[in-house]
């Protein structure tokens, strides 16, 4: 079955820093993946969509990349601030209808 | 951006009552609607999927006579918790996503969810 998975440990990181969340899929080779930032009691917010085609993308302060070699997405939050803190999901659409599969979510804190 | 209202934000009834949660959005013609479920500290479960005017689709293992969806116009979709038990209690969320592009994608915008609470 296709599978995404993101690291499920909680990452935390000291403000100012850059902050990395992984994504990685198997049984299957997606078009694009999303990233969504979520905050505790709210909905999922878009935050970026990287195509297949593209190796890189870039929003302000944050970077997605598309590996399709190594079956990965990174995510990139440079000069982090406690802000940034959410937990954040990778998702692709499936080939079954067009729903979303969502990874686990990484929880990411910033501290000052 | 586009923005997709939920309400409400939250619910508390007693077990037995049936519970309506209303999904629009404000800003761009959803032809496509999604219903999902997360538990606390848990990813989204997709429950079902609704284009308009036709019925859902739903999720295996998600009992269609217990959630009722209704995607009567482009901009409104509604789920329906009905007979409502204490296991039903859950966080609710539901995405709209518009017209797939030549590209063939599209991002889904999430409304702020539904906390429903069964006593």
């Amino acid at each position: 079955s296709q599978k995404i998975e993101q690291n499920s440990e909680a990452l935390n990181i000291q403000e100012g820093k850059t902050a990395t969340l992984t994504c990685n899929y198997t049984n299957y080779s997606p078009a694009y993946l999303q990233w969504y930032r979520q905050d505790p009691g709210r909905g999922p917010v878009f935050l970026l969509l990287i195509r297949e085609n593209e190796k890189e993308k870039r929003k302000e302060r944050l970077k997605v990349t598309f590996d399709t070699t190594l079956k990965q997405s990174l995510f990139h939050i440079t000069a982090s601030q406690p802000a940034d803190s959410a937990t954040y999901l990778c998702s692709h659409q499936g080939n079954q209808g067009g729903k979303l599969i969502f990874g686990q979510g990484t929880e990411l804190s910033v501290k000052p | 951006g586009a923005v997709v209202s939920q309400h409400p934000s939250r619910v508390i009834c007693k077990s037995g009552t049936s519970v309506k949660i209303e999904c629009r959005s404000l800003d761009f013609q959803a032809t496509t609607m999604f219903w999902y479920r997360q538990f606390p500290k848990k990813s989204l479960m997709l429950m079902a999927t609704s284009n308009e005017g036709s019925k859902a689709t739903y999720e295996q293992g998600v009992e269609k006579d217990k959630f009722l969806i209704n995607h009567a116009s482009l901009t409104l979709s509604t789920l329906t918790v009905t007979s409502a038990h204490p296991e039903d209690s859950s966080f609710y969320i539901c995405s709209a996503r518009g017209d797939q592009t030549s590209l063939g994608n599209q991002p889904q915008h999430f409304g702020d969810g539904t906390r429903l609470s069964i006593l």
